[in-house]
């Protein structure tokens, strides 16, 4: 069974704060991603990696980088966390055909 | 027109009701089309996915209109385990999927 594991469930950080969201999978899936979830809006892409260092802006990818060191990990940083970042963070594996796409169990990221 | 478009509902059904979702999607280049399902407080995870011909699954039937760009999900014989949001999500190129916002069902008993 696909493991998707995010670091935290729950974070508070403070705004200005460089945040790290670390992501790690256990299928050796290539495709990975990280979304972002609010009420409204719904899931929307921020960006995604097809392999080891390669990386993909998606949708909304102003204010966040991410990073692909590993196969089986990978970052999403807020490099100056801000208010309009509080949300529910989601990551997501897939191999190359994309589906299906597991998800980690989310991180509800507050900034204050 | 946006992305990918859900009814909201809330759509609120007795146990053992038929209900059907729609979806419609803007780019007439997309190729895959799923429907995923979300629990409250849960991560999505991924019902079916929807071919040309239609495809059902148990209780579930999905079909894709191309040409009118919607595709559908059926719900048969209600279950109140049924009740979730149900995310239409349609895969467009570059690895991107997009995902509607959802439509939350609640089932009653």
């Amino acid at each position: 069974d696909v493991k998707v594991t995010q670091s935290s469930r729950y974070l508070v950080k403070r705004t200005g704060e460089k945040v790290f969201l670390e992501c790690v999978q256990d299928m050796d899936h290539e495709n990975m991603f990280w979304y972002r979830q609010d009420p409204g809006l719904g899931l929307r892409l921020i960006y995604f990696s097809y392999d080891v260092k390669m990386k993909e802006k998606g949708d909304i990818p102003e204010g966040y980088s991410v990073s692909r060191e590993k196969k089986e990990r990978f970052s999403l940083i807020l490099e100056s966390a801000s208010t309009n970042q509080t949300s529910m963070y989601l990551c997501a594996t897939a191999t190359p055909s994309n589906q299906p796409q597991h998800f980690g169990d989310g991180t509800r990221l507050s900034i204050l | 027109r946006k992305e990918v478009e859900q009814d909201p509902g809330p759509f609120n059904v007795p146990e053992g009701a038929t209900v059907a979702f729609n979806c419609t999607y803007s780019n007439s280049a997309s190729q895959s089309f799923f429907w995923y399902r979300q629990d409250c407080r849960k991560e999505p995870k991924l019902l079916m996915s929807v071919y040309s011909s239609g495809n059902e699954d148990g209780r579930f039937t999905a079909q894709l209109n191309r040409a009118s760009q919607y595709i559908s999900l059926l719900i048969r014989d209600s279950k109140l385990s049924d009740s979730a949001t149900y995310l239409c999500v349609v895969w467009g190129s570059n690895y991107k999927l997009t995902f509607g916002k959802g439509t939350l069902l609640t089932v009653n008993p």
